[in-house]
């Protein structure tokens, strides 16, 4: 079946550590998104990339780094400059930029600190 | 810029009860209009959508109609499961957007048996 693969599904960071959160996709999207939730929030754009090689910053892109060297992978790093990381952290693919194009979400990463 | 306004929760119904979400959408150019769907512990599920004006989006026995107008996108549906319980968000994206989606806070729903 074809879809979007997050993992780990849960993730601790020590302080002053970087890690990164891993994104696939099967779909033969060029798009692909992050966004971090917050409880009780709506969704806010960290990263995205509309082809491979490319990528621009989202609304919080400040801590957070991001590569896309296959079309099928998206890694988000969380930088030890995020000062405030603990949050659910989702990712998306869709086939284009196009704006009636919808979104597919992978089932998310919870980072938290220790 | 964008922005989506959707009704504050959390909403709590009983079994088979009619349920109305609002949502309203601020935009510049013509946007197209999602309700997504997140279980708990979950990635989003696209529920419905509706990309140009009077349209109407239907799933699961979930519907939205795109009202210009008025600017709003109110999810509705006639008998809430138990099943239905999860955070519902309503999206706007609009046309040569490079950033696609702009999320309303999300609603959530809870029914009781």
């Amino acid at each position: 079946d074809g879809g979007i693969t997050q993992s780990p599904k849960y993730l601790f960071r020590k302080e002053g550590q970087n890690v990164t959160l891993s994104c696939e996709q099967n779909l033969n999207h060029d798009a692909m998104y992050w966004y971090r939730q917050d409880p009780g929030q709506g969704l806010r754009l960290i990263y995205y990339s509309q082809i491979v090689n490319d990528f621009q910053k989202g609304d919080i892109a400040e801590g957070y780094s991001v590569s896309r060297e296959k079309k099928e992978s998206f890694p988000l790093t969380v930088t030890s400059a995020q000062k405030n990381p603990t949050a659910f952290y989702l990712c998306a693919s869709s086939q284009s930029i196009s704006s009636n194009q919808p979104q597919h979400f992978g089932d998310g990463t919870r980072l938290s600190i220790l | 810029g964008n922005s989506v306004t959707q009704m504050e929760g959390p909403v709590t119904l009983s079994e088979e009860a009619f349920l109305t979400i609002n949502c309203t959408y601020t935009a510049t150019g013509y946007p197209s209009l999602f309700w997504y769907v997140q279980y708990p512990g979950e990635g989003l599920q696209l529920l419905l959508k509706a990309t140009k004006a009077d349209d109407k989006g239907s799933n699961k026995g979930f519907e939205a109609t795109y009202r210009k107008e008025t600017t709003s996108f109110h999810l509705e549906k006639g008998s809430v499961q138990v099943s239905d319980s999860a955070v519902y968000f309503c999206a706007l994206s609009t046309p040569g957007s490079a950033r696609q989606l702009t999320f309303g806070s999300g609603t959530q729903l809870t029914v009781l048996p």
